[in-house]
Parts: C-alpha cells; sequence; structure tokens
C-alpha cells in the first residue's frame, strides 16, 4: 500500500497571502495525483489531477505540480472561500487509492 | 446537473448488515465507474470499494475484504455497498464518488452528499 503524507497538518495563513501544501508519497506514483478540497460539512470536490491540471471551473489561483513522490498545492492569493481541508490522493497502478490525512488552512 | 443521492445509512449493532445505494442522475450512468469513500467522524478520507462501469470488475480496501460487497445496476442508475459484519470502526459518513472513464481508478469528479453509518450497540 502506497501511503500519502501530507504537511503541514495544519496551515495558518492571512487572505491574499499565498498557501503552500505538500504532499509525499511512499514510493513513486508518477503523476497520477488528484487534490481535493473539503469544508466543513460538505462532500470534497475535485481541485486537480494528474498532478498539474486544473479542473474546469476551479480558480487560477489553484495550481498543483511534481511527480514522483513529491507534490505541492499552491494556493496564490488565498480568498476566503478557500480556507478549508486539502486532501491528496493517488492512483498509481492498482488500489487501494489512498488519500493523505489532510491539511487543514485556517485563518491566521 | 450531476446528482449522486446516497441512502441507508442509520444506526446499526455490531455484527449487523446494512445495504446503502447511491443513485446518480445527470450523466450516462453506464460509462462511468464509480466508488465509495468514507469519512470517520473528525478525520480524514479513506477510500473503502469501486467498481468498472460494466460492474465486471470490483476493488476494496482490505480491511473491508470479504465484509463489503460493492454492486451497480445500470438499468437503475444505481451503485450499492452491501456491509455485512460491521464493526465500530466502520463507523463514517459513506461517500458514492463517480469516476468519468470505464475503469474504477481516481480521480473522482462528482461525489454525493454522504450518509451516515452508525455502528454502536
Amino acid at each position: 500500500e502506497i501511503v500519502m503524507t501530507q504537511s503541514p497538518a495544519t496551515l495558518s495563513v492571512s487572505s491574499g497571502e499565498r498557501a503552500t501544501l505538500s504532499c509525499r508519497a511512499s514510493q513513486s506514483v508518477s503523476d497520477s495525483l488528484a487534490w481535493y478540497q473539503q469544508k466543513p460539512g460538505q462532500a470534497p470536490r475535485l481541485l486537480i489531477y494528474g498532478a498539474s491540471a486544473r479542473v474546469t471551473g476551479i480558480p487560477a489561483r489553484f495550481s498543483g505540480s511534481g511527480s514522483g513522490t513529491e507534490f505541492t498545492l499552491t494556493i496564490s492569493s488565498l480568498q476566503s472561500e478557500d480556507f478549508a481541508v486539502y486532501y491528496c490522493q493517488h492512483y498509481y497502478n492498482w488500489p487501494p487509492w489512498t488519500f493523505g490525512q489532510g491539511t487543514k488552512v485556517e485563518v491566521k | 446537473e450531476v446528482q449522486l443521492v446516497e441512502s441507508g445509512g442509520g444506526l446499526i449493532q455490531p455484527g449487523g448488515p446494512l445495504r446503502l445505494s447511491c443513485a446518480a442522475s445527470g450523466f450516462t450512468f453506464s460509462s462511468y465507474a464509480m466508488n465509495w469513500v468514507r469519512q470517520a467522524p473528525g478525520k480524514g478520507l479513506e477510500w473503502v470499494s469501486g467498481i468498472d462501469s460494466s460492474g465486471g470488475d470490483t476493488y476494496y480496501t482490505d480491511s473491508v475484504k470479504g465484509r463489503f460487497t460493492i454492486s451497480r445496476d445500470n438499468s437503475k442508475n444505481t451503485v450499492y455497498l452491501q456491509m455485512d459484519s460491521l464493526r465500530a470502526d466502520d463507523t463514517a459518513v459513506y461517500y458514492c464518488a463517480s469516476a468519468p472513464r470505464a475503469r474504477a481508478d481516481p480521480p473522482f469528479d462528482y461525489w454525493g452528499q454522504g450518509t451516515l453509518v452508525t455502528v454502536s450497540s
């Protein structure tokens, strides 16, 4: 099973600032990596797939990068609606398609 | 508009069975793989099970193998999760999620709002 590790667990950021979230895989997952956003009481929403491809309708301030074992989700200028928990998920080869434990982006 | 609506959750005693359903609309269901993802209270996301678009291939995380069964009825646009021998650590919100391809692999583009399963005596 591939273990996904996200850091930090909590990120305190002010509106308008840049947020950088990390996700590390225990073995290479190539670019088979997705990012999801989840707000309290809501279902997750897909933001990024293929490590860097943004889903249609997702604002350009969200960007993904990385390959192999190291990945980054960057929110260039945080808006109030971006405070949420973010999860990475690999989909390399066979299941289980594990998620990271999540990074909570909170207001500083 | 794509909609995924889960049902069937509730309070169940340890060892009991429960069947979850997820009714889909707004897309060609028979062309999409489907998955179940759960979230224990206050915890992160855990992928549980997936089924390809035809229903021919199914996948499970180790902790539910032999206890859970995923299935689908393409004539009813519905995916099911039969859960047997339930344990306290199965307590979670269960989401169904769609994958726009024949194979069950992520990413999951649409999600339902979830149904809560509580396993307790």
